[in-house]
């Protein structure tokens, strides 16, 4: 299968500051990228939907100058935290897509997920 | 709007017991459903992918079915082992492509 590469795995930033994450398709195109929110014994929230070189559709309650993300080429999107706060602490998780891909065109594949933890 | 439900919430057997995990979705208008493993602090690892024209997939020990009238697709897992305690996730894929899931399975397993 297609392979999404997350990084970082883990991070601990102090509150009031702004993180980065990255996805990356390595091996194809992704036309399409999601961002998910997992709660604590909760499954996961889809944060918003980003489409290369357009804007991202967020998801009601998610606030888009908060969580600002990027999708400015074919194989990235990042999510970033902006002035984190401890509330923002939780497991982040990405997840691309293409409508290019022969035979696997319905499949979502997902990165291995940024728990975020905010002091 | 998509909703997916899966029963049991937790669950926790013997080793060697055969088990099944139950995914219900409320549109049947689906391109495809996902099984997913995910270990506690970590991501999600695919196990299953089945079509929306496929009745069932198989994995090893994982059989996997889907009955789309219906809105059901169950997970059976043959002789468990303590290896397979984890949580485990359904995931549907509709006309939207986005992938919902459910709040997921946790398996305990134990010796």
């Amino acid at each position: 299968g297609a392979v999404v590469s997350q990084h970082p795995s883990w991070v601990i930033c102090k509150s009031g500051t702004s993180v980065k994450i990255e996805c990356r398709s390595l091996d194809f195109q992704a036309t399409t990228m999601f961002w998910y929110r997992q709660f604590p014994k909760k499954s996961l929230m889809l944060m918003a939907t980003s489409n290369e070189g357009s804007k991202a559709t967020y998801e009601q309650g998610v606030e888009k100058d908060k969580f600002l993300i990027n999708h400015a080429s074919l194989t990235l999107s990042t999510l970033t935290v902006t002035s984190a706060h401890p509330e923002d602490s939780s497991f982040y998780i990405c997840s691309a897509t293409s409508i290019q891909l022969k035979g696997m065109n319905t499949e979502a594949f997902f990165g291995q997920g940024t728990r975020l933890t905010v002091v | 709007k998509q909703e997916v439900t899966q029963i049991p919430a937790a669950l926790s057997v013997p080793e060697g017991e055969n088990l099944v995990l139950n995914c219900s979705f409320t549109d049947s208008a689906i391109y495809n459903l996902q099984w997913f493993r995910q270990d506690p602090g970590k991501g999600l690892t695919s196990l299953l992918l089945i079509q929306s024209s496929q009745r069932e997939q198989t994995s090893g020990r994982l059989n996997a079915s889907l009955d789309k009238s219906s809105g059901r697709s169950t997970l059976y897992i043959a002789a468990s082992q303590p290896g397979d305690s984890a949580t485990y996730l359904c995931a549907v894929r509709g006309g939207s492509y986005i992938p919902t899931f459910g709040r997921g399975t946790s398996l305990i397993v134990h010796p």
